[in-house]
This record gives C-alpha cells, structure tokens and sequence, in this order.
C-alpha cells in the first residue's frame, strides 16, 4: 500500500470558518475515498474522490459543505465550510490497496474540534 | 440503508481467547472485513472474507457464513496490546466503498 500522509493532524477552529485537509499518496492511486469518524462512532463514507472530476458524494453529505478536490493521481483536499461544533470529528482519507482483498487503507486522520 | 451490528464492548483477560460477533444486512455483498483500530489512531486492515469460512492469520481468525449474514473475529492468546477497537465492515459492491459498524471496544486485562 502507498503511504499516507495528512495535513494538519489536528486543528481547533471557531464556528463559521473553513478548513481545507490535504491528503498526499506517495505514489499514484486510482481512487481515494474520504471518510468521517464522529467522537465515539464508526466511519462513515463522506465521497469518493474522482481525478479530473467533480467527486461523488455519499447520502447526507453535499458538495456545499464539503468541497473536494483531486487534481492529480496522489492528491486531494477535502474542505470543511461554514463550521459547527457537530463537523468535530476526525477526517480520514484512504485508498484501495489491490490484490485479493482490496481492503481500503487510511491515512492518520485530521482531528477536527470545533468550538 | 446497510445495517452492521456489533456489541459495543467486551472485557477478557491476557492470554485468554475473544470472540466479536458482526451480523449484517445490506444491499449487497462484496466481502467483509475486520480493522483494528488503537486510540487516536487510523485504523488498519486484519481480514477480510468473501467466501464462507474460516480465514486464519496468525493470532487472528475471521469466519464468515453469507447466508446467515454473520461473521466473526476470533482474537486468541489475548496481549495487552490488543486492547482496541474492532470495526467490522461490509463492502457491498465492485466499487470498493465500505459501511463500517460502530465498533467493538475491547479491553485486556492482566
């Protein structure tokens, strides 16, 4: 599997401000995916990142709330708008690592608190 | 919707061996799969089954019966580093998303 980095690992923010997390693959993937773990919960599946594309979102979640980008095989950006304090969570980008299992591979996350 | 169930936490001693039930119901089938995932950290991949049966790595084992939507991962000779989450997770079609449970806390003791 490529190796995942992301950046910030973690930030405080106030309400109403944005925050764009960056996700860089040390080699080229197909697909990246991003997902939400809310305090306490399991991940939940925010969209699919699409290279050159406009990126495919998940029931509940809307492109005005969470703009991503993909602007190449290794990069992508998903951006938190218009803060609340139930956005804290941590934000987790992956990607599909092949072979017989296909299983998704996480990078370390963005701890997101809203206040 | 997809609906994964799996209990919230569970207690046991080092050395001894665990079992953590996952039952689904989803729209679809395209593998199960079992992460770990430690305190403040991403979770990382133990196993995955798409056949029913028994799948074994190590310590770890995964069993999977498709027809009863269930599986199970079978943590034995318990560490204290096994302390952790275990999230189950069901992919339900070719396009590799997953819909994960909410996680099963397991705490080793001494």
């Amino acid at each position: 599997s490529a190796v995942i980095s992301q950046k910030p690992s973690r930030d405080i923010c106030q309400r109403g401000t944005s925050l764009t997390i960056q996700c860089q693959v040390d080699s080229q993937v197909t697909m990246m995916f991003w997902y939400r773990q809310q305090p306490g919960q399991s991940l939940t599946l925010i969209a699919t990142a699409n290279q050159g594309s406009e990126a495919t979102y998940e029931s509940g979640f809307v492109i005005d709330k969470f703009p991503i980008s993909r602007p190449n095989l290794t990069f992508s950006t998903l951006t938190v708008s218009n803060m609340s304090p139930e956005d804290s969570s941590i934000y987790l980008c992956s990607h599909p690592v092949g072979g017989r299992s296909n299983e998704q591979f996480f990078g370390p996350g963005t701890r997101l608190t809203v206040l | 919707g997809q609906n994964i169930d799996q209990p919230t936490e569970m207690t046991a001693t080092e050395g001894a061996i665990v079992q953590i039930n996952c039952t689904y119901q989803t729209s679809g089938f395209n593998g199960l799969f079992w992460y770990q995932q430690h305190a403040g950290e991403a979770p990382t991949f133990l196993s995955y089954n798409v056949l029913d049966g028994l799948e074994e790595k190590g310590r770890f084992s995964s069993f999977l019966s498709r027809s009863k939507g269930y599986s199970y991962l079978l943590l034995k000779e318990l560490q204290m580093k096994d302390s952790a989450s275990y999230l189950c997770a069901v992919r339900v079609s070719n396009d590799y998303k997953l819909s994960f449970g909410a996680g099963t806390t397991v705490t080793v003791r001494a």
